[in-house]
């Protein structure tokens, strides 16, 4: 099972709307509504900040919505703010009852 | 909601370790549980996860392991394991355990680092 595709890296300022992509294929992004997001510091353990691809868990900001077209899942951040800078991955479902994460892209607040 | 991984060790390339998750705050019976793992600069990579009883019971594992770990879980002591078999280098990594596994994960602890080496 490849690994999910983001890019490595993107880059915002304060108060910027920012969009993370996330593409997989038609046996894991595609064919699940089961995308979740993950939002890591580094040296700490990942934060999910979106599940089932649009559900955000209670205590996370509002500003973190999720979406899905295709085979390619997104993450938008609006009013981007200096402590949303960390590494952020999506995961998804896939067939044969295993998950298989991206890469990871790093955020920059400028 | 609370995990604390443990056992993670300097291990020789074909030896064997488990690692441990203590997990308090929360039914661990009730819950499906999963190892996700992070080698060193990388990013996250699933390992695996196991149903709770009422539901089977079952674990299911990521390619790169399947044969080689085990997960299993003793309920009587809210602990989940991993068992790691014909450890590689490539099995580096801070292992992680983390509520969830049917479609997300929820809570994760703060990891323990295995680490394969001669």
């Amino acid at each position: 099972q490849s690994a999910l595709t983001q890019p490595a890296s993107v880059s915002g300022s304060p108060g910027q709307s920012i969009t993370f992509s996330c593409t997989g294929t038609s046996s894991d992004v595609g064919n699940y509504n089961l995308v979740s997001w993950y939002q890591q510091y580094p040296g700490k353990a990942p934060k999910v900040m979106i599940f089932e691809v649009i559900k955000r868990p209670s205590g996370v900001s509002n500003r973190f919505s999720g979406s899905k077209s295709g085979n390619t899942a997104s993450l938008t951040i609006s009013g981007l703010q200096a402590e949303d800078e960390a590494y952020y991955y999506c995961c998804s479902y896939a067939r044969s009852n295993t998950f298989v994460f991206g890469g990871g892209t790093k955020l920059t607040v400028l | 909601v609370h995990l604390v991984e443990s056992g993670g060790d300097l291990v020789k390339p074909g030896g064997s370790l488990r690692v441990s998750c203590a997990a308090s705050g929360f039914t661990f019976s009730n819950a499906w549980m999963s190892w996700v793992r992070q080698s060193p600069g990388k990013g996250l990579e699933w390992v695996g996860r196991i149903k709770r009883d009422t539901d089977g019971g079952t674990a299911d594992y990521a390619e790169p392991v399947n044969g080689r770990f085990t997960i299993s879980r003793d309920d009587s002591k809210d602990t989940l394991y991993l068992q790691m078999n014909s450890l590689k280098a490539e099995d580096t990594a801070v292992y992680f355990c983390a509520t969830g596994g049917a479609s997300y994960f929820g809570a994760w602890g703060q990891g323990t680092l295995v680490t394969v080496s001669s």
